[in-house]
């Protein structure tokens, strides 16, 4: 079975810097797709950022970026700028191509200190 | 508007009261799946359907069962709460090879 780690249960930023956060995985397939998902504190699930394991190059999406070590199992994420609006739980999540399950990390709470 | 929507977005019950928490999305996915959360686990799938009358377990589901008798609409029902199913649950829906869309969520409390 698949399994999602977020070894960094809690970071903390000052604001207009550049954090990263880890995640790493465990599958035997070749073929997946990998998220992170941002949670504010109004709950809700914000798709950030998608990649897909067949594509070489990192995705990115304005001030967020991926460093995606297919070899390594490693997916981490980036944001740079830092903003008070990025203060939320972030899950990176993992999905086979051949079925629409999300297997979770256990999440990282980010703080950004103004 | 695209939407997954999810009903109620807070209860708070009694042990063995039965309950339904509603979810119904208006994209005409034929995915849909129900998660929860639980603090230092992250979300876990506990069941899902391919389309209607097509239901399949996720990881938790004991506790817990589902109906998809209509495309749009997939309830999550505890016959018998207990504490322990004391969670956020989120409903999620999506068509193939996209990414899902998520209900806002409904935390439940079982005393």
């Amino acid at each position: 079975a698949q399994t999602v780690t977020q070894s960094q249960p809690e970071m903390s930023v000052q604001e207009a810097e550049t954090v990263t956060l880890s995640c790493t995985y465990d599958t035997s397939e070749s073929d997946y797709y990998l998220f992170w998902y941002k949670q504010p504190p109004s709950r809700q699930m914000i798709l950030v950022i998608r990649q897909e394991a067949y594509k070489q190059q990192n995705a990115t999406e304005n001030r967020f970026s991926v460093n995606f070590q297919k070899a390594a199992k490693s997916f981490s994420l980036k944001i740079s700028d830092s903003q008070l609006g990025d203060a939320a739980m972030y899950f990176c999540a993992y999905r086979s191509r051949l079925s629409q399950k999300l297997v979770f990390g256990q999440g990282t709470r980010l703080t950004i200190n103004p | 508007e695209a939407q997954v929507t999810q009903n109620p977005r807070y209860l708070i019950t009694v042990t063995g009261k039965k309950l339904t928490v509603t979810c119904s999305q208006n994209m005409n996915h034929e995915y849909m799946s129900w998660y929860r959360q639980d603090p230092g686990l992250g979300l876990r799938q506990i069941y899902y359907s391919m389309n209607v009358e097509v239901t399949d377990k996720g990881d938790v589901p004991e506790g817990y069962k589902v109906s998809r008798k209509e495309k749009r609409n997939f309830p999550l029902i505890l016959e018998s709460p207990s504490p322990n199913q004391t969670s956020l649950y989120f409903c999620a829906s999506s068509s193939r090879n996209q990414p899902q869309h998520f209900g806002d969520g409904t935390r439940l409390s079982i005393l």
